[in-house]
């Protein structure tokens, strides 16, 4: 089992950029989620996914687009990339609510930086 | 609105010691709880969760409580270990909800 893994790990961009996150999973886990980090901002919510072809916003969606057309990936967009985008981004995922498995997996990461 | 703190940014404490790391929270309808912990250039592990209806859970070296009436979660670490040096978050969840709320973290520092 890979868990979840991120591609690509590192990436710089020029601004007005665009560029595709990817996300996959190998745990069959109905939910998947996108998180940014700052330096002392914690972990925000960027979209989310609670089942193949679903999406949903999260606190910080402005600026970003995601798509699930597998259950095992969850994509990630920036179509016109800012320097406000500069940040770390983590993958997630879990199985559905209501279990006792409600803990979620993260990736190990991508770190985009907008120049 | 929703908000999960903790009171102290940075802790540094002896190795062999034991280490707190606290964490408030602010929605009466959260019922499950977590800590993660993230070492450098790595996402953040699962490190031990509980549910409202208990007070305390342990694991391996690590111990959980939770005070509902004062809102309070706290992450105990018995004889930190330098391999323990990391940032800790607390998150919030309850159940039907899609969405977990996390600190913003706690630096761990394990001095040899």
């Amino acid at each position: 089992n890979a868990g979840v893994t991120q591609t690509p790990k590192f990436r710089v961009l020029k601004t007005g950029q665009s560029m595709t996150l990817l996300c996959a999973q190998d745990m069959n886990h109905e939910y998947m989620y996108w998180y940014r980090q700052d330096p002392g901002m914690g972990l925000r919510l960027i979209h989310y996914s609670v089942g193949e072809g679903t999406t949903a916003k999260g606190e910080v969606p402005d600026g970003y687009n995601v798509s699930r057309l597998k259950k095992q990936n969850f994509l990630l967009g920036l179509e016109s990339a800012a320097p406000s985008q500069t940040s770390v981004y983590f993958c997630a995922s879990t199985a559905r609510r209501g279990t006792n498995t409600d803990t979620q997996y993260f990736g190990p990461g991508t770190r985009l930086t907008v120049l | 609105g929703e908000s999960v703190g903790l009171h102290l940014p940075t802790l540094s404490v002896q190795e062999g010691d034991n280490s707190i790391i606290n964490c408030a929270y602010s929605n009466s309808a959260s019922d499950y709880f977590i800590w993660y912990k993230q070492e450098s250039g790595k996402g953040p592990q699962f490190i031990i969760d509980i549910r409202s209806n208990m007070d305390k859970r342990q694991g391996q070296r690590v111990t959980v409580l939770l005070n509902k009436t004062v809102k309070h979660l706290s992450l105990q670490i018995a004889a930190t270990q330098p391999g323990d040096s990391a940032v800790y978050f607390c998150a919030e969840s309850y159940t039907g909800g899609f969405k977990t709320i996390f600190g913003a973290g706690t630096r761990l520092f394990v001095k040899a």
